[in-house]
């Protein structure tokens, strides 16, 4: 079935620091693939995604690409704030379950300290 | 701006006693979800909710899970029996359309300890 992992966390960095959280996934077909992220005491929120190989998708400074040939879909942002910190989840839906479920990683607690 | 809401924020119950979890989707929102993340575990799929009917379900929505939509603004998730390992944060969720299309919008999440 569906499956995503995640580099192990937490994850610790200084502002202005270079982030990459990695992603990988398992499925058949054409998933469509997200970011979510989880501000404390907040609910999940969309933060990025890609519906097809090679989209980029971007937002608040967060980019990540659907690389189908590594079956990746890591997070990256060139300078991080303090205000990032949070827990990132990435997800995925479709590939050989219907649309209606997302499976997630295990989630990656970012920390950016001052 | 729009929002999922979930109540109770944190409830503590028996081990075999019934719990009933409320959230109040968006309002224009068709599909609805919940999700569980027991501690230290990955967010799962319970069952999505479309058109006053289940559409999806995974294995661990057994026979002890029920959802429902009583009226036109809440949707409500049922345990009957709670068990120890039923210990988790539960999210509802809602979206316009299919997952694969748009974005789910979550709730701050239910949690539920049973002792």
């Amino acid at each position: 079935g569906n499956s995503v992992t995640q580099m192990e966390g937490p994850v610790t960095l200084s502002e202005e620091a270079f982030l990459t959280i990695n992603c990988t996934y398992t499925a058949t077909g054409y998933p469509s693939l997200f970011w979510y992220v989880q501000y404390p005491g907040e609910g999940l929120q969309l933060l990025l995604k890609a519906t097809k190989a090679d989209d980029k998708g971007s937002n608040k400074g967060f980019e990540a690409t659907y690389r189908k040939e590594t079956t990746s879909f890591h997070l990256e942002k060139g300078s991080v704030q303090v205000s990032d910190s949070a827990v990132y989840f990435c997800a995925l839906s479709g590939g050989e379950t219907s649309g209606s479920r997302l499976t997630f990683g295990e989630g990656t607690q970012l920390t950016v300290n001052p | 701006e729009p929002e999922v809401t979930q109540t109770p924020s944190h409830q503590v119950t028996q081990m075999g006693q019934e719990v009933i979890l409320r959230c109040v989707p968006i309002s224009n929102h068709l599909y609805f979800y919940w999700y569980r993340q027991i501690l230290g575990q990955k967010v799962e799929f319970l069952v999505s909710f479309y058109n006053n009917e289940i559409s999806e379900k995974s294995e661990i929505f057994d026979d002890q899970f029920s959802v429902e939509r009583p009226d036109g603004s809440n949707f409500t998730l049922k345990i009957r029996s709670t068990k120890l390992e039923d210990s988790a944060m539960y999210f509802c969720a809602s979206s316009p359309g299919l997952v694969g299309t748009g974005e789910l919008f979550f709730g701050e999440g239910s949690r539920l300890t049973v002792l």
